[in-house]
């Protein structure tokens, strides 16, 4: 089975740094992907961490610490179109399901 | 080119009702999958399909049956529709289990 939790709701100001934290409990772990989600749209990939250490993709960049079962997402230099869901969802060796957290609704402000 | 299109975009039915939603992928992806988003945004897996492999997440009624003609394909047929069936689904597909995922612009169904 999995747990998986992250802040429901976040609000930042634009041109600012975010992080939304992913802590999760997930028996055969073998990596975790973070999907952004706009309203009333599908959800789109931003990255998949499968290595402990920080993955950086333009103003995106995901963390993952395995032994701790943690996972972030960092964004910089904010902008009004990130606003948005932003869901975890760690991987299972061997499963070609994936288990969404809840999801982190992230209000970009002026 | 549309990666992964659904049809139809909106459906309204009655409970009761019998209906289809179906999905294709041009990307010649081998895995497919149907996830239900609830009013409550949560994003929840229903089903994968690989290589003629069917994986059903154990909480789906089986009122719901994923039907794929070919490897491109994979509709999503409900039975007896019940109120609780509203919400917006999504079809999927990947390379494989460890590849992202490219997901439809989903269809909203609402049951009255």
């Amino acid at each position: 089975g999995q747990n998986i939790d992250q802040p429901t709701e976040m609000t930042a100001t634009e041109g600012a740094i975010v992080q939304i934290n992913c802590t999760y409990q997930t028996s055969g772990f073998n990596g975790l992907f973070w999907y952004q989600q706009h309203a009333g749209e599908a959800p789109t990939f931003l990255s998949y961490n499968v290595l402990d250490g920080l993955e950086e993709k333009g103003r995106f960049s995901s963390f993952l610490s395995r032994s701790k079962g943690y996972s972030y997402l960092l964004l910089k230099e904010l902008q009004m179109k990130d606003s948005a869901s932003y869901l975890c969802a760690p991987k299972v060796a061997g499963s070609y399901q994936l288990t969404f957290g809840k999801g982190t609704k992230l209000s970009v402000i002026p | 080119d549309t990666a992964v299109s659904q049809t139809p975009k909106y459906l309204v039915t009655q409970m009761g009702n019998d209906k289809s939603i179906k999905c294709e992928q041009n990307l010649g992806h081998d895995t497919m999958y149907w996830y239900k988003q609830d009013s409550k945004k949560f994003l929840k897996i229903m089903f994968s399909y690989n290589n003629k492999e069917l994986i059903i997440n154990e909480t789906v009624p089986n009122r719901f049956s994923p039907k794929s003609p070919d490897k491109a394909h994979l509709n999503l047929h409900i039975n007896s529709l019940e109120l609780g069936d509203s919400a917006v689904y999504f079809c999927a597909s990947s390379q494989g289990p460890s590849y992202e995922q490219y997901f439809g612009p989903g269809t909203r169904l609402t049951v009255t």
